[in-house]
């Protein structure tokens, strides 16, 4: 079986200051791991993903992530929010091999101005 | 390329009434994915399809069927509608190679079942 944790319903953030999601996982063996954006009444945009090689990820709109497998993490970060950044954040794991994904929750982020 | 599209955008449903929902994708990806979306929950995966011909259930089949009509196009029905199945109904498709496994999801439908 695989799982995710995402243990924050909603992180607030001034605009400019650095931004965390925070996503634990389980899954046997070695993970797959995702982070998608939603916004409203959109579907999921992929933002990363981590599957082998550097444990620090980068991908689309500044963010990075980075692959903790003794902590089991897979945190999200972003040096400096936008106000644009607000939105609903999902993390997901894949256990390699098996083609689907568990998400986790869900995380509302909001950047004040 | 359009990617993922999914039909109807909405629809309201009365208790016991039948639909299908329509998922297309124009990327030439062998997996599709019916997900669900409830709030508080996440997405939880409803029947995927690893290529064309083959099926398999996910965390919630129960009340749907799926059929994988080609490698483009992948239906979910719902053959008796239940309030329990009021939900935001995602398409997702992915190409489960070296070079990338991410899916691609599609707008989605929102399905009210009174």
């Amino acid at each position: 079986a695989q799982s995710v944790a995402q243990p924050e319903d909603q992180v607030n953030v001034a605009e400019g200051n650095p931004l965390t999601v925070k996503c634990t996982y389980s899954v046997s063996g070695n993970p797959y791991l995702f982070w998608y954006v939603q916004y409203p009444n959109r579907g999921l945009q992929f933002l990363l993903k981590y599957i082998t090689g550097d444990n620090l990820v980068k991908g689309s709109y500044g963010f990075e992530a980075e692959f903790n497998k003794s902590q089991t993490s897979f945190h999200l970060k972003k040096p400096s929010a936008l106000v644009s950044d607000s939105a609903l954040y999902f993390c997901a794991v894949e256990r390699r091999g098996n083609n689907r994904l568990a998400f986790g929750k869900g995380n509302q982020v909001v950047v004040i101005p | 390329n359009a990617g993922v599209t999914q039909t109807p955008k909405f629809q309201v449903l009365k208790t016991g009434q039948s639909m299908t929902l329509q998922c297309a994708q124009d990327m030439n990806h062998n997996s599709m994915y019916w997900y669900r979306q409830d709030p508080g929950m996440g997405l939880r995966l409803i029947y995927y399809s690893a290529s064309e011909g083959t099926t398999d259930k996910g965390e919630v089949p129960n009340g749907y069927n799926v059929s994988r009509l080609n490698k483009r196009e992948f239906s979910l029905r719902l053959e008796s509608a239940a309030p329990s199945q009021t939900s935001v109904y995602f398409c997702a498709s992915s190409e489960a190679d070296t070079r990338s496994y991410e899916q691609y999801f599609g707008p989605g439908t929102r399905l009210t079942v009174t």
